[in-house]
């Protein structure tokens, strides 16, 4: 089946850094990505959704300068998480459009904290 | 904004015992519904993808069923044994806009006892 790795899978980070979680398809080529956050106890949230050689549509809330997505590839998403603050601090998780087109493939999810 | 709810949020079962779950979706603009299954510490796997109403599937001891006018589908497990337990989720895709975005429900943490 398509299997899609995400990296790292925890991170912590002091605030103000950025941070880089990279998404790739491994055996698929994705023209379409998706990042997701979760919350504690909440559902997963759509943050972005990102097309190769083209610029990610954020959904309504989702600062485009603050999370960053290049997809520069057709294996590789990459979400760069800028001037980190504890609210930041979630769980991060990538998934891509499969070769039938109608499913998601996730990526284990980056558990991100920033102090 | 789309409303998708799962119940019961958790449940504990004995093995052997059958189970099942629901998810509630909008009625318009229905594409698809989703089910995964999502084990602590891996990426979630898909399980079903149900796109017409009065569908039903089946993958092993795991089955689903979609009604789309009334706006749910419920999963069972047969015969539920310890390797089962995980979160379910379930994901309403709808037909809107190019970029057929999926809406998660919060889960059901389905917990097997031995």
């Amino acid at each position: 089946g398509a299997v899609v790795s995400q990296h790292p899978s925890r991170v912590i980070c002091k605030s103000g850094t950025s941070v880089k979680i990279e998404c790739r398809s491994l055996d698929f080529q994705a023209t379409t990505m998706f990042w997701y956050r979760q919350f504690p106890k909440q559902s997963l949230m759509l943050m972005a959704t990102s097309n190769e050689g083209s610029k990610a549509t954020y959904e309504q809330g989702v600062e485009k300068d603050k999370f960053l997505i290049n997809h520069a590839s057709l294996t590789l998403s990459t979400l760069t998480v800028t001037s980190a603050h504890p609210e930041d601090s979630s769980f991060y998780i990538c998934s891509a459009r499969g070769p039938d087109w109608n499913t998601q493939y996730f990526g284990p999810g980056t558990r991100l904290t920033v102090l | 904004i789309l409303n998708v709810e799962q119940s019961p949020q958790s449940l504990h079962v004995q093995e052997g015992d059958s189970t099942n779950f629901t998810c509630s979706f909008p009625s318009s603009n229905f594409y698809a519904l989703h089910w995964y299954r999502w084990e602590t510490a891996k990426s979630p796997e898909a399980l079903f993808v149900m796109t017409l109403n009065g569908d039903e599937k089946k993958k092993g001891r795991i089955s689903a069923t979609l009604n789309t006018k009334e706006g749910y589908s419920y999963l069972y497990i047969k015969g539920s044994q310890p390797e089962d337990s995980a979160t379910y989720l379930c994901a309403f895709l709808n037909s809107g806009g190019s970029n057929y975005k999926l809406t998660f429900g919060k889960g059901t943490l389905l917990t097997v006892n031995p």
